[in-house]
């Protein structure tokens, strides 16, 4: 069964300090995808990413990255220089390719407060 | 662009009540998806739908009951409502089921069983 763990309830930091966002997941299947959702104060769900389970590579985009490590069932968040905007909760989610219709499955999510 | 719209954003029922949580897209997906959100939780799939007149249970199904008449609307039904059901639900709809493709969220509507 698929599984996603943010073990990450609640970070703090302090406005331009780096933080990093773990996302740990279970799967059986050989393909899949990874995603990452922000949720502003606002409360509206915001698409982040997808990764899918082939590609490995890191993703930088802005102050954003992501580093995808199958070794370790990882996907992990970081964001640099971080600004009070940023704070929001964060969702890491998964989608197993061979799931037929069954969508994503979505970890608690780690909520990110930024103190100017 | 609209993308996908819900209403009404908030709500207070009293037990017993019944109300149906409406949710509208306009970018000609097949796929649209309720989900809700319980303190400190994920988001759990209550009810899916793969295209007009086509319903599917998700995890937590008990309780609600939906409709696709229409490619555009997926309302959602609570017919006897619970204070268990106090949550947030979120629509989402994607253009396919495959397991890439990104699911996109209306604002939620935050509902209140007392």
């Amino acid at each position: 069964a698929q599984k996603v763990t943010q073990a990450q309830t609640e970070i703090s930091v302090v406005e331009k300090e780096d933080v990093t966002l773990d996302c740990v997941y279970e799967t059986r299947d050989t393909t899949y995808y990874l995603f990452w959702y922000k949720q502003p104060p606002s409360g509206e769900l915001v698409f982040l990413i997808r990764r899918n389970s082939f590609d490995e590579q890191n993703e930088i985009s802005g102050r954003y990255s992501w580093n995808f490590q199958k070794s370790t069932s990882s996907f992990n968040f970081t964001i640099t220089a971080s600004q009070v905007v940023d704070s929001a909760v964060y969702f890491c989610a998964l989608s197993e390719a061979n799931s037929g219709n069954t969508p994503l499955v979505f970890g608690k999510g780690t909520r990110l407060s930024v103190i100017a | 662009n609209a993308g996908v719209t819900q209403t009404p954003k908030f709500r207070i029922l009293k037990i017993g009540q019944s109300m149906t949580l409406q949710c509208a897209q306009d970018m000609n997906h097949n796929y649209m998806y309720w989900y809700r959100q319980d303190p400190g939780m994920g988001l759990k799939l209550i009810y899916y739908s793969v295209g007009a007149g086509i319903t599917d249970k998700g995890e937590v199904p008990n309780g609600y009951n939906v409709s696709r008449s229409t490619t555009e609307d997926f309302p959602l039904r609570l017919e006897l409502a619970a204070p268990s059901q106090t949550s947030v639900y979120f629509c989402a709809s994607s253009r396919h089921p495959s397991a890439k493709n990104i699911q996109y969220f209306g604002a939620g509507t935050r509902l209140s069983v007392l």
